[in-house]
């Protein structure tokens, strides 16, 4: 299947600074990204919609000065964690599709953020 | 509003035994319901897709299974193994907006 690769895996910031997280198709085009966010023992819940070339759709509740999300290439979403604090260590994971329409989702490797 | 289910939250069966994991959905009105095994840290590992139209697919050791009209999807595993230890997801996709709704998990433990 597609890969989809997220990066760094796992980071450790300190309360007030920013971390950016990477999210990557490696093997095709992806217009549309989705950046998810897992609490320890609960399931996914989506944050935001990355879209190319234009502003992120965000779900009800998110913050987006708090989480910048920017969509620059078919290939590439980025999520800012700004002025983090503890409150947002969580699990952030990206995901993509292959192809345009209801087709089979792919998620990158999840990245552990941990505010101190 | 799609809400996803998974029955049991957590499962502990010994090694070898057939067992089946549970998802409904409150609309049926679903293109697909995807499978998915996360292993703890880690990223979601799409397991199986089926099509709204399929009502089975299979891979391996894992069958699923759908039926729209109830609601509901199993995955069923034989001959479970300790590798097989993990969380398993399913997730179906959500309006327009294409993302994925996804049920709590089931978290299982295979005991050697």
């Amino acid at each position: 299947g597609a890969v989809v690769s997220q990066h760094p895996s796992r980071v450790i910031c300190k309360s007030g600074t920013s971390v950016k997280i990477e999210c990557r198709s490696l093997d095709f085009q992806a217009t549309t990204m989705f950046w998810y966010r897992q609490f320890p023992k609960q399931s996914l819940m989506l944050m935001a919609t990355s879209n190319e070339g234009s502003k992120a759709t965000y779900e009800q509740g998110v913050e987006k000065d708090k989480f910048l999300i920017n969509h620059a290439s078919l290939t590439l979403s980025t999520l800012t964690v700004t002025s983090a604090h503890p409150e947002d260590s969580s699990f952030y994971i990206c995901s993509a599709r292959e192809r345009q329409g209801w087709t089979e989702a792919f998620f990158g490797q999840g990245t552990r953020l941990t505010v101190v | 509003k799609q809400e996803v289910t998974q029955i049991p939250a957590a499962l502990s069966v010994p090694e070898g035994e057939n067992l089946v994991l549970n998802c409904s959905f409150t609309d049926s009105a679903i293109y697909n319901l995807q499978w998915f095994r996360q292993d703890p840290g880690k990223g979601l590992t799409s397991l199986l897709l089926i099509q709204s139209s399929q009502r089975e697919q299979t891979s391996g050791r894992l069958n699923a299974s759908l039926d729209k009209s109830s609601g509901r999807s199993t995955l069923y595993i034989a001959a479970s193994q300790p590798g097989d230890s993990a969380t398993y997801l399913c997730a179906v996709p959500r309006g327009s907006n294409n993302d994925m709704r996804f049920g709590a998990g089931t978290r299982l433990t295979v005991k050697p």
